[in-house]
């Protein structure tokens, strides 16, 4: 298995431009989470999945965020309009069961 | 609310020390604890996953303990190597709404020189 794959790696964009990041989780696992990783605040949980179905949102910072799983190999996170604060690195992750989790490679994502 | 600390926030030592990396944890109510590796510009890695019913867990160099009463966790690394080198990073699950939340520490980042 190739494990999560997140597209695209890095992401530069101006502020204001719409951004949409990208997860293919490891097929077979039921759970997909949006994770968030700034200097500042470490690692945050933004939303996750449970079958494709949007269980807990309550991380995502605001209405400029929202996320899709139209099916289970695929999710999207998208921001629009983008901020430079949205600077920071969004992770995909998928877990089996919801216990063991598997991280993505991340996408760097910098607004000017 | 649940909250991680992990001491020491950076670490240098030379090549062939043995390591110990601390995690401490506010809530006991967890579900399991799960170490991590992170290398630069890159994804984490999962090292060890403890079930909240276990003590420790080993794999290779590395053995993870877990004292929930007291709301810690240690990382031993035996005979380090540059190699080893990264951010390790202790995350504790709680069992919420029907999935694991996992409430990441700040890390301990890791340097071993030759």
């Amino acid at each position: 298995d190739a494990g999560v794959i997140q597209s695209p790696r890095h992401e530069v964009t101006e502020m204001g431009q719409e951004v949409t990041l990208r997860c293919k989780p490891i097929s077979g696992h039921d759970y997909l989470f949006w994770y968030r990783q700034t200097m500042m605040r470490g690692l945050e949980l933004l939303i996750y999945f449970n079958n494709n179905v949007p269980i807990d949102d309550s991380g995502m910072p605001e209405d400029r965020f929202s996320a899709k799983m139209p099916n289970a190999s695929f999710s999207t996170l998208k921001i629009q309009p983008s901020e430079p604060r949205d600077s920071a690195v969004y992770f995909c992750a998928s877990s089996p069961k919801g216990d063991e989790q598997f991280f993505g490679p991340g996408t760097r994502l910098t607004v000017l | 609310k649940q909250e991680v600390t992990q001491i020491p926030a950076a670490l240098s030592v030379p090549e062939g020390e043995n390591l110990v990396l601390n995690c401490s944890f506010t809530d006991s109510a967890i579900y399991n604890l799960q170490w991590f590796r992170q290398d630069p510009g890159k994804g984490l890695t999962s090292l060890l996953l403890i079930q909240s019913s276990q003590r420790e867990q080993t794999s290779g160099r590395l053995n993870a303990s877990l004292d929930k009463s007291s709301g810690r966790s240690t990382l031993y690394i035996a005979a380090s190597q540059p190699g080893d080198s990264a951010t390790y990073l202790c995350a504790v699950s709680s069992w919420s709404g029907g999935y694991n939340k996992l409430i990441f520490g700040a890390g301990t980042r890791l340097a071993v020189h030759p």
